[in-house]
């Protein structure tokens, strides 16, 4: 079964655009979650998308945006990106709902910024 | 607020003998989960092993295994029989169990397997 996949894997923007990442989920799972990892850091909550609907949103700008499609695919979008936006973004599924919920991640999409 | 805190930069262990991860954390809630993920250069998260907060046992994946120690608000990571491809970083993670999904990292602990 094929797990998390995101696309682009790489990807350079320079100050001042726009960029839309995108996350499908494994065969089955409801849930998506963004993640953003600063280099030498732990990953950082962005959001949480559970059956289309937003169920969490960490403390970032609201340049940041998401959405969850009907088929559970996830896009993730960031205007005026700055340079401190240079990070690897993570994507996970899970089924949702239920306690011992294990998210699975994708490979992440790294995204440079000049 | 929910906090993991992981004090060992990196480490390093000989092929083929054990090693200990620690990760301790803070959290005024009674359910939570705790979590280890492995991540490669390749910079996929590699889920490892979960602990729930009541679970009597303590967690057991192959040759990892987590000691929880409630009380203390611990949950190191064992690896035991070390392979040269368990090179990599290991992130402690904790979620509320009842809440969103949203996963709190500690800073991670860089591993190095020399033969």
């Amino acid at each position: 079964d094929a797990g998390v996949t995101q696309s682009p894997t790489h990807l350079i923007k320079t100050r001042g655009q726009h960029v839309t990442l995108r996350c499908s989920p494994i065969s089955g799972h409801k849930s998506v979650s963004w993640y953003q990892q600063v280099l030498g850091q732990g990953p950082q909550f962005i959001f949480q998308y559970y059956e289309k609907e937003e169920r969490g949103r960490g403390n970032f700008p609201d340049r940041f945006s998401a959405r969850q499609f009907p088929n559970y695919s996830s896009e993730l979008n960031v205007n005026a990106l700055l340079l401190g936006d240079s990070a690897l973004y993570l994507c996970a599924s899970s089924l949702g709902g239920v306690a011992k919920n294990i998210q699975y991640f994708g490979a992440g999409t790294r995204l440079s910024v000049l | 607020a929910q906090k993991i805190t992981q004090t060992q930069p990196g480490m390093f262990v000989q092929e083929k003998e054990a090693v200990t991860l620690d990760c301790t954390y803070d959290t005024s809630d009674q359910s939570y989960g705790l979590f280890w993920y492995k991540q490669p250069s390749s910079g996929e998260m590699i889920f490892l092993i979960y602990q729930g907060s009541y679970d009597e046992q303590n967690a057991t994946e192959g040759r990892y295994s987590l000691n929880f120690q409630k009380a203390r608000k611990s949950a190191n990571l064992v690896i035991s029989a070390s392979q040269l491809g368990d090179s990599a970083m290991y992130f402690c993670a904790m979620r509320e169990l009842y809440n969103t999904d949203k996963l709190i990292f500690g800073t991670g602990t860089r591993l190095q397997v020399f033969p």
